[in-house]
C-alpha cells in the first residue's frame, strides 16, 4: 500500500525548534519529488516546501531562512526542519508527494502532524 | 504570483442535485490544474488532475473541465459521502497555489 506517515508534531514555544519526519511506503521514494503542505484549523491549504529528486530545495516566502527540508532516501523518509516558530507556523503539517510526470498534483498524502507553537 | 479564486465558499446542496464550484485563475495557467476533497480532520484527496482527468478509483460522478483562467468541478448527483470541502491548486515556477475552498453542506 503506498503511504505516508508523518510524525513529530507538537507543542513548542515561540522561537524554538521542531523537526517533523515523513515515513514513505509502498513506492520508490527517491523517484519523485516531496512537499510539505499545512493548514492552520479552518484555513486555507498552504504549501510549504519541496525537495526535488535531485536535492534541490524550494520554499515559501513565509517559511524562507527559517525551515529546512530535507530527504534521505536510503531510508524512505522526508523531513522538515523548523526554527524560530511563530505562532503563525500552528498548523496540521502534511508531507505529499508530488505526480509530476503530466499530472503537476499532489496524489499522495499523509494524515498530517499538528504543530502549536505557543508560550 | 497568481491568484486562484474559487466561487462560491459555501454551496448549500441536497443529495442527488448538481453541483458547479468554480475556480478561477488570475491568469492563463493552460491545463494545469487539480481538485481535492476535503473532509473534516482528514488529508485532502486528489479528484482531478490536469483540469479533467478523473484520477484513479475516483466516482464517475465527478468532472472537471476548463482552461485558461476559468475552471469548474461538477458533481453529478451529489451523495452523502461527497459533502466536504473542495479545494483547486495550481503550479506554475516553483509556486504551488490552492483556491481558498468550497464547503458544500447540507441544504
Amino acid at each position: 500500500e503506498v503511504q505516508l506517515v508523518e510524525s513529530g508534531g507538537g507543542l513548542v514555544q515561540p522561537g524554538g525548534s521542531l523537526r517533523l519526519s515523513c515515513a514513505a511506503s509502498g513506492f520508490t521514494f527517491s523517484s519523485y519529488d516531496m512537499h510539505w503542505v499545512r493548514q492552520a484549523t479552518g484555513k486555507n491549504l498552504e504549501w510549504v516546501s519541496v525537495i526535488g529528486t535531485a536535492g534541490d530545495t524550494y520554499y515559501s516566502g513565509s517559511v524562507k531562512g527559517r525551515f529546512t527540508i530535507s530527504r534521505e532516501n536510503a531510508k524512505n523518509s522526508l523531513y522538515l526542519q523548523m526554527n524560530s516558530l511563530r505562532a503563525g507556523d500552528t498548523a496540521v503539517y502534511y508531507c505529499a508527494r508530488w505526480h509530476g510526470s503530466g499530472a503537476y498534483a499532489f496524489d499522495i498524502w499523509g494524515q498530517g502532524t499538528m504543530v502549536t507553537v505557543s508560550s | 504570483d497568481i491568484q486562484m479564486t474559487q466561487s462560491p465558499s459555501t454551496l448549500s446542496a441536497s443529495v442527488g442535485d448538481r453541483v458547479t464550484i468554480t475556480c478561477r485563475a488570475s491568469q492563463s495557467i493552460s491545463s494545469w490544474l487539480a481538485w481535492y476533497q476535503q473532509k473534516p480532520g482528514k488529508a485532502p484527496k486528489l479528484l482531478i488532475y490536469k483540469a479533467s482527468s478523473l484520477e484513479s478509483g475516483v466516482p464517475l460522478r465527478f468532472s472537471g473541465s476548463g482552461s485558461g483562467t476559468e475552471f469548474t468541478l461538477t458533481i453529478s448527483s451529489l451523495q452523502p459521502d461527497d459533502f466536504a470541502t473542495y479545494y483547486c491548486q495550481h503550479y506554475n515556477s516553483y509556486l504551488w497555489t490552492f483556491g481558498q475552498g468550497t464547503k458544500v453542506e447540507i441544504k
